[in-house]
This record gives structure tokens, sequence and C-alpha cells, in this order.
């Protein structure tokens, strides 16, 4: 089976850097996902990452160490816009379907 | 078109009565994946498709639901007799293959359905 962890809530200020940890254990694991949610729309895409190390796109970095079965997600300047939840979801080899966390609700404040 | 089209947005249901819900991906994509998302933002597969053909259904409840993907039609996801704990959103995505690679998928804004 597969189990991903990540926190429940999250608060931090606005202009901040807020980093959000997955942890994962699967077998034939084949790479990772991060999916920005907010309230009542669809989620959309943030990164990607299959091999160790740090992807970073603009002011989202995400994290991925396959050893350890850990991955962050590291969001740079805060903005109020950033208030969603962040989904973090294993993509394993031969099913070629995504198993979701549970969702990290970040709220981000004045 | 450019983004997955699920309709409708919003669909109630009696208990017992039937659901059905639809889904255009991508124009191009070979994929289509079903997830159902229920409250605390937990996300279930349900079922994939590549083409009209059935790729992995081991996440759908069998005895009720069903799923299709005709060519020139868009996908449908249905629920006999629906029960309350179906309440959820159905979200439809769409790839242009099985490994999603830097993309990921594509997903439409979901259809909120409650069973009352």
């Amino acid at each position: 089976g597969q189990n991903i962890d990540q926190p429940t809530e999250m608060t931090a200020t606005e202009g901040a850097i807020v980093q959000i940890n997955c942890t994962y254990q699967t077998s034939g694991f084949n790479g990772l996902f991060w999916y920005q949610q907010h309230a009542g729309e669809a989620p959309t895409f943030l990164s990607y990452n299959v091999l160790d190390g740090l992807e970073e796109k603009g002011r989202f970095s995400s994290f991925l160490s396959r050893s350890k079965g850990y991955s962050y997600l590291l969001l740079k300047e805060l903005q109020m816009k950033d208030s969603a939840s962040y989904l973090c979801a294993v993509y394993r080899a031969g099913s070629y379907q995504l198993t979701f966390g549970k969702g990290t609700k970040l709220s981000v404040i004045p | 078109g450019e983004e997955v089209a699920q309709t409708p947005k919003h669909l109630v249901r009696g208990e017992g009565q039937k659901a059905k819900l639809y889904c255009a991906p991508i124009k191009g994509h070979s994929y289509v994946f079903w997830y159902q998302q229920v409250l605390k933002n937990e996300f279930k597969f349900l079922i994939s498709f590549q083409n009209e053909n059935v790729f992995d259904e081991t996440g759908m409840p069998k005895e009720r639901f069903s799923a299709k993907c005709l060519p020139n039609s868009p996908c449908s996801l249905e629920i006999q007799a629906t029960k309350l704990e179906d309440s959820a959103v159905y979200f439809c995505a769409s790839s242009q293959s099985e490994r999603t690679g830097q993309a990921g998928y594509t997903f439409g804004s979901g259809t909120r359905l409650t069973v009352v």
C-alpha cells in the first residue's frame, strides 16, 4: 500500500517563506507531484520531481529525496493569493494513477 | 480545447436516484482519469481510460459505479442508486500519455454531487 503524510494546516505571514513537507511510503515510486487547490476549484499543477534534488520555478521550489521518502514545497515571498490547499501526490510505476496526500491548508495572513 | 470540461458543475440527487457526470478531455489527450474528492481533501482514484478502453478500474465500486469513454463523445461516470456517502466532488483529469511527466494531469473544475 501507500502512505502519504503532510501537515493538515499551516499559517504564514505575507512576504515570508514557508516550507510544506510531505513524507511517503510506497513501492515502485516513479515521481512526486505538488498541486495547488483553491477552495472550490480544480487542482493546478505546480511541480514534478522524479530525481533527487531541488527544482525551482519562480517563487515555488520543490525538493525530493527518494532514499528518505521525503519532499517539500517551498513558497517564497508569500502573497495573500497563495492561501490554498497544497497537495502532495505520488506517481507509482505501473499503475498510472496518482495517490494524493490529504493536503495542507495554507493560510497567509497580513 | 485546452481545458478539461466537466458538466454539470452541481448535481443534486435523492438517495436511490441515478447520477451521470460528463467529462470532455483536452483534444489530443489519450488518457482520462476520474477522482472522487470527499471532505478533508481526500482524493480517491476511481478509474482511468486509454482512449475508449478501461486502463485501470481498481478504484471503482463496481456494484453501483460505471464509466465509459466512447469515440466522439464526452466520457461519463454514472452512479446507480446513489447513497449519501457518494456526496463528493468528482474530478476528471486528462493527460497526453500515461507518463504524465512535466505537465502533470490537467484537471477539470469538477462536478459537485450532493445526495440528499
